[in-house]
């Protein structure tokens, strides 16, 4: 299979910088998602990457290692509404689906 | 205008039933998918489908059927519902198959089915 892990809960507060890891297999591996998704709703795309390093993107950057099979997300200047789940998520054949992660759920106090 | 869209948004029945969920996208993409999301929040691929051509189909029990009557619509049919049945199910679309295009997956809002 292709298992992709990260971590299941992450508290922070308001102001702060947090940095969600995902580790995925390398085997066939074609690029990493990151998706955010708020509590009853549908989620939606974050970023891309598909080369190592990082992408920035405002307040939220994605970096990428394929040799370490590794991700992160980093939210900066958090704020309430940032509060989520956020799913990582990954490609091993092009022409295939994205396989996510189980999530890890952001709750982020004043 | 919604650009995936699915209906109905909330269908609680009984188990033995068949039920139906459809999904229409405006944007003109060629990939559309349907994903389940349990009550553990994990989404897992059931469908894909590429202009209208079945190009994945997971280990989903054959209750489950799809039909894509053309590339805007994708349609979830379930027959003999089981409790287990009891998620959220996400339809999706994208312009190319994943990791073909640099192209991310647009959801719709799910459609939250409750089996009693």
């Amino acid at each position: 299979g292709q298992n992709i892990d990260q971590p299941t809960e992450m508290t922070a507060t308001e102001g702060a910088i947090v940095q969600i890891n995902c580790t995925y297999q390398t085997s066939g591996f074609n690029g990493l998602f990151w998706y955010q998704q708020h509590a009853g709703e549908a989620p939606t795309f974050l970023s891309y990457n598909v080369l190592d390093g990082l992408e920035e993107k405002g307040r939220f950057s994605s970096f990428l290692s394929r040799s370490k099979g590794y991700s992160y997300l980093l939210l900066k200047e958090l704020q309430m509404k940032d509060s989520a789940s956020y799913l990582c998520a990954a490609v091993y054949q092009a022409g295939t689906a994205l396989i996510f992660g189980k999530g890890t759920t952001l709750s982020v106090s004043s | 205008d919604t650009a995936v869209s699915q209906t109905p948004k909330y269908l609680v029945t009984q188990m033995g039933n068949d039920k139906s969920i459809k999904c229409e996208q405006n944007l003109g993409h060629d990939t559309m998918y349907w994903y389940k999301q349990d009550s553990k929040k994990f989404l897992k691929i059931m469908f894909s489908y590429n202009n209208k051509e079945l190009i994945i189909n997971e280990t989903v029990p054959n209750r489950f059927s799809p039909k894509s009557p053309d590339k805007a619509h994708l349609n979830l049919h379930i027959n003999s519902l089981e409790l287990g049945d009891s998620a959220v199910y996400f339809c999706a679309s994208s312009q190319d198959p994943v990791g073909v295009g640099p192209g991310e997956l647009f959801f719709g809002e799910g459609s939250r089915l409750t089996v009693l």
